[in-house]
């Protein structure tokens, strides 16, 4: 069984702080997703990550895949109130791209 | 709007009655997923269709389970004989693949609520 563990589980910062939330898994990843959800919707696809080492970059939102491919950031710049939200990741383990495997996710506040 | 639809948005239902949920993906994907997620969790895989044929189901999908897609474009998730702990999101999500990227994009979710 392939688990997904995130962290911090909970995060509750100032407007205009930095973030890093991580996702690590014992396994090696094929690709691995983004995603933030707000209450009551489903999750939206921030990024996917596909080679390790890959960096890619969303406005104030840097994602990382790690080298081996087992594990990934989320860093976010001067964090605003619009960030608030429950921020998952999600793996695919083969290359057949069916099943995703959460993470239990990071919910984070940002007080303006 | 060419997203992920689904319907209803919110069902509340006394224990044992059947519930229906219907998930309409983005027209070109083939593939279509079902996921459940209850509070505080990350969603959890249910079961997955390539085009009609349904090819993976989780353990998660107990025989009160059924999905269905009929003609390869919406597809229905039943729950028979409902009970408190089916109490849920219940998400759908699709995709292209293969030869697409083999990115989920989700629906906004039913709610499901046994009394």
């Amino acid at each position: 069984t392939q688990l997904l563990e995130q962290s911090p589980q909970f995060l509750s910062i100032q407007e205009g702080e930095n973030l890093t939330v991580y996702c690590n898994s014992s396994s090696v990843f094929s690709s691995l997703q983004w995603y933030r959800q707000e209450p009551g919707e489903g999750p939206v696809l921030l990024v996917t990550v596909v080679t390790g080492g890959e960096v890619k970059k969303l406005k104030r939102l840097t994602f990382q895949f790690g080298d081996a491919r087992k594990d990934s950031s989320l860093h976010i710049t001067a964090a605003q109130p619009g960030d608030t939200g429950l921020y998952l990741c999600a793996g695919s383990f083969n290359n057949a791209g069916n099943m995703l495997t959460f993470g239990g996710g990071t919910r984070l506040m940002v007080k303006p | 709007d060419t997203g992920v639809s689904q319907d209803p948005r919110h069902k509340i239902t006394k224990r044992g009655q059947n519930v229906t949920f219907r998930c309409d993906p983005i027209s070109e994907h083939n593939r279509l997923y079902w996921y459940r997620q209850t509070l505080g969790q990350g969603p959890e895989f249910l079961t997955y269709f390539q085009n009609e044929a349904q090819l993976e189901k989780s353990r998660l999908l107990s025989d009160r389970f059924s999905a269905e897609r009929p003609k390869g474009s919406f597809s229905t998730l039943e729950i028979q004989r409902t009970e408190q702990g089916d109490s849920a999101m219940y998400l759908c999500a699709s995709s292209l693949a293969p030869g697409g990227s083999y990115e989920q994009y989700f629906g906004p979710g039913t709610r499901l609520t046994v009394t």
